[in-house]
């Protein structure tokens, strides 16, 4: 079974350029976040979504994120215009809706930004 | 605050040691709490979970302890090779209806020959 699959894995863009991410989640999984992690940090959550529902976005900033779920299945995280301070690794991840005190979250390999 | 506090925040160990990672979190109400490995350019991967009954789990050389009462939680490394070298995160969830996930920052561990 493949898992989360990511895309591009390494992206440098010069500041002030817009970037994309692309993730497809696993088949079958409903939730889909979006994390970012900083260099010797833990992930923090940009976005979850259910479905094609964006159900937690309180951690995104809106003036320069947004994302999309069309379908409920891809989605694209996209920065317009990037600064230096978002450089970072963006994880996506999803998971399986229902019985939450066991479900597991499955992390694709993340796409790591270079703003320079 | 962050509500996950792990210690070390890195370690190098001889390959063939145990080591052992804390986790102290203060999330609450607490829904289960998860180690994850990260390698070098990975994303995380899941060793273990554990709900508020459950206070020890294994997975191979990897066995994870909880104190709920005391928000402690431990993962325990045996035997270390090469190839656990990674970070570890600890995940702590408190509401499983909405399933927002709290990580510590990790724990770097470096295994040497």
């Amino acid at each position: 079974e493949a898992g989360v699959v990511q895309s591009p894995r390494y992206k440098i863009i010069e500041k002030k350029q817009p970037v994309a991410f692309w993730c497809n989640p696993i088949s079958g999984h409903n939730t889909l976040y979006w994390y970012r992690q900083n260099l010797g940090q833990g992930p923090e959550l940009l976005i979850r979504y259910e479905n094609e529902e964006a159900v937690d976005d309180s951690q995104l900033p809106k003036d320069r994120f947004s994302a999309e779920r069309l379908k409920g299945v891809d989605s694209t995280l996209k920065i317009q215009p990037a600064e230096l301070g978002d450089s970072a690794v963006y994880l996506c991840a999803s998971s399986q809706t229902g019985d939450r005190v066991n479900t597991e979250a499955f992390f694709g390999q993340g796409t790591r930004l270079t703003v320079v | 605050k962050n509500q996950v506090e792990q210690s070390p925040q890195s370690l190098i160990i001889l390959e063939g040691k145990n080591c052992t990672l804390q986790c102290n979190y203060t999330v609450s109400p607490f829904s289960n709490l998860r180690w994850y490995k990260q390698d070098t350019g990975r994303g995380p991967v899941s060793l273990t979970i554990m709900t508020f009954s459950e206070n020890t789990k294994s997975n191979g050389r990897y066995t994870a302890t909880l104190d709920a009462d005391t928000k402690q939680s431990s993962l325990h490394i045996t035997a270390s090779q090469l190839s656990d070298s990674a970070s570890y995160i600890c995940v702590v969830s408190a509401n499983p209806r909405d399933y927002k996930l709290s990580f510590g920052a990790g724990t770097t561990v470096t295994v040497r020959a």
